[in-house]
């Protein structure tokens, strides 16, 4: 059964720190991908990774993955408020297999 | 930009009556999906559509549930008789061929059985 791990399911930080959300997977896929929600909003695609050691940087969001360990990391610098949505990591297999999402809360 | 769109944004229904959800994907994709989401949480996989017809489908996807490309654009969902657990959101998504590409997802229909 291909599982989709993601931890923190809920962070709350501080604008200008920086954290890494973690996604574990349980077998081999030929991509990834991160999405982000606003509340009661749709998916918006952010990352797309094909490779072992793709990293893709967009703005504050940097997302790599690592096919050897089954691991995708979300890495967030200098968060601010704009940040605040829930992130997830999706797996592609015959569909697209979403984990259980990140809520993100950034504080002033 | 090219977008998925959903209608309707938000449909009531009694308990027991037939549904039909309506998603336009973007104009050259091949492959079309159906997701719904329960209010807070996991975007669970209904089914995926490609080449006029089912690909996958999941356990939710029962003998309730139907989906159709009736013409070249539309793309609908159909569930016959609904029940109170069908109450959520369905995210209607497409994606082209090609290694890169993403789905892309609709704004969404809410519906509410009651």
């Amino acid at each position: 059964e291909l599982k989709v791990e993601q931890n923190p399911l809920f962070l709350s930080m501080q604008e200008g720190k920086n954290y890494t959300i973690y996604c574990n997977y349980s077998t081999t896929s030929d991509r990834l991908y991160w999405y982000r929600q606003d509340p009661g909003k749709s998916l918006e695609s952010l990352f797309v990774l094909l490779s072992n050691g793709a990293v893709k940087q967009e703005g504050r969001l940097m997302a790599s993955l690592d096919t050897k360990a089954r691991l995708s990391t979300l890495h967030i610098t200098a968060a601010v408020h704009d940040l605040s949505a829930t992130y997830f990591c999706v797996l592609s297999g015959y569909a697209l297999n979403f984990g259980k999402g990140t809520s993100l809360l950034v504080t002033p | 930009e090219p977008e998925v769109t959903q209608t309707p944004s938000h449909q009531v229904t009694q308990m027991g009556q037939e549904v039909i959800l309506r998603c336009v994907p973007i104009s050259n994709h091949l492959y079309f999906y159906w997701y719904r989401q329960i209010l807070g949480q996991k975007v669970e996989f209904l089914v995926s559509f490609y080449n006029n017809e089912i690909s996958e489908k999941s356990e939710i996807f029962d003998d309730q549930f139907s989906v159709e490309r009736p013409d070249g654009s539309n793309f609908t969902l159909k569930i016959r008789s609904t029940k109170l657990e069908d109450s959520a959101m369905y995210f209607c998504a497409s994606r082209d061929q090609g290694e890169w590409t993403e789905a892309f997802f609709g704004q969404g229909t809410r519906l509410t059985v009651v």
